[in-house]
C-alpha cells in the first residue's frame, strides 16, 4: 500500500516569509508526528497526534511552529516569520496507533531552505 | 530523561566484511521499545527491527543480526557479509511505554565499499 507522503520534497523560502509543509499519513494509522532533522541536532520530535486527543506539542522549539491534523487524517506544518535557522529537513511519520509497541513509518521528508 | 548513543560516527568496511553498529541507551523507565532504523541516500528513514525491554533474545534477519543486553544498556547491530547496498546512516532509536516520541541516536554513517 501506499506509504506516508510529504509535499514540497524541497522548498526555498526568504527569511521572514511563512511556510505550510504537509504530510498524508498511511491510511488507517491514527498517529502522526512530526520530526526535525538538521545538522548538529540530529533527529528531533516536533509533535505528536493521536486521534481526536489533544496533541502533544512539547518538542515544537518555539512558537512561530504550529501543527493542525484535519480530519484525523492529513496534517500541515505552519512555520512562520522563518529564520535561517529552521533550515533542516522536516520528516513525518504515522503509525497503527498511539501505543509506543507500534513502528513508526516515515515519509520522505521535506527539505526546507530559508535564505 | 531518555538518551541513546551511537559513539561510531562513520564507519568504513570493504564488501563482505562483518560490521557491528553499537548503540547505548540511558532510561529511567523499565518497560521500553528499542528500535533500527536505516537512512539511505534517498532520505527516507526504513524502520529494521523493534525490541521490548522485557525481550533479550537475539534476532537474525537474513543478513541482520541484533543483540540486545540490558545489563549494558546496549543494542548492537551486525551486518554480517556486508554489501554496497547496505552503505546509509543507521540510527538507534528509544521510546517508554507510555510515550509517544521516538529519540534518536546522532546516527552511525556506515559506507561499504566494493
Amino acid at each position: 500500500g501506499a506509504g506516508v507522503s510529504q509535499s514540497p520534497s524541497n522548498k526555498v523560502t526568504e527569511k521572514g516569509k511563512d511556510v505550510e509543509l504537509r504530510c498524508d499519513p498511511i491510511s488507517g494509522h491514527t498517529a502522526l508526528y512530526w520530526y526535525r532533522q538538521s545538522l548538529g541536532q540530529g533527529l528531533e520530535f516536533l509533535i505528536y497526534f493521536q486521534g481526536n486527543s489533544a496533541p502533544d506539542k512539547s518538542g515544537l522549539p518555539s512558537d512561530r511552529f504550529s501543527a493542525e491534523r484535519t480530519g484525523g487524517s492529513v496534517s500541515t506544518l505552519t512555520i512562520q516569520r522563518t529564520q535561517q535557522e529552521d533550515s533542516a529537513v522536516y520528516l513525518c511519520a504515522s503509525s497503527q496507533g498511539g501505543v509506543a509497541s507500534y513502528e513508526q513509518y516515515f515519509g520522505p521528508g521535506t527539505r526546507l531552505t530559508v535564505t | 530523561a531518555q538518551k541513546v548513543t551511537q559513539a561510531q560516527t562513520e564507519i568504513s568496511v570493504v564488501e563482505k566484511e562483518d560490521v557491528t553498529l553499537d548503540c547505548v541507551y540511558e532510561t529511567r523507565d523499565t518497560t521500553y521499545y528499542l528500535f533500527w532504523y536505516k537512512q539511505p541516500p534517498s532520505g527516507e528513514l526504513v524502520f529494521l527491527i523493534r525490541r521490548n525491554s522485557f525481550d533479550e533474545q537475539n534476532e537474525i534477519s537474513g543478513r541482520y543480526s541484533w543483540n540486545f543486553q540490558k545489563s549494558t544498556s546496549s543494542f548492537n547491530f551486525t551486518i554480517t557479509a556486508s554489501q554496497v547496498v547496505d552503505s546509509a546512516v543507521y540510527f538507534c532509536a528509544l521510546i517508554h511505554l507510555s510515550g509517544s516520541r521516538l529519540t534518536f541516536g546522532e546516527g552511525t554513517q556506515l559506507t561499504v565499499n566494493p
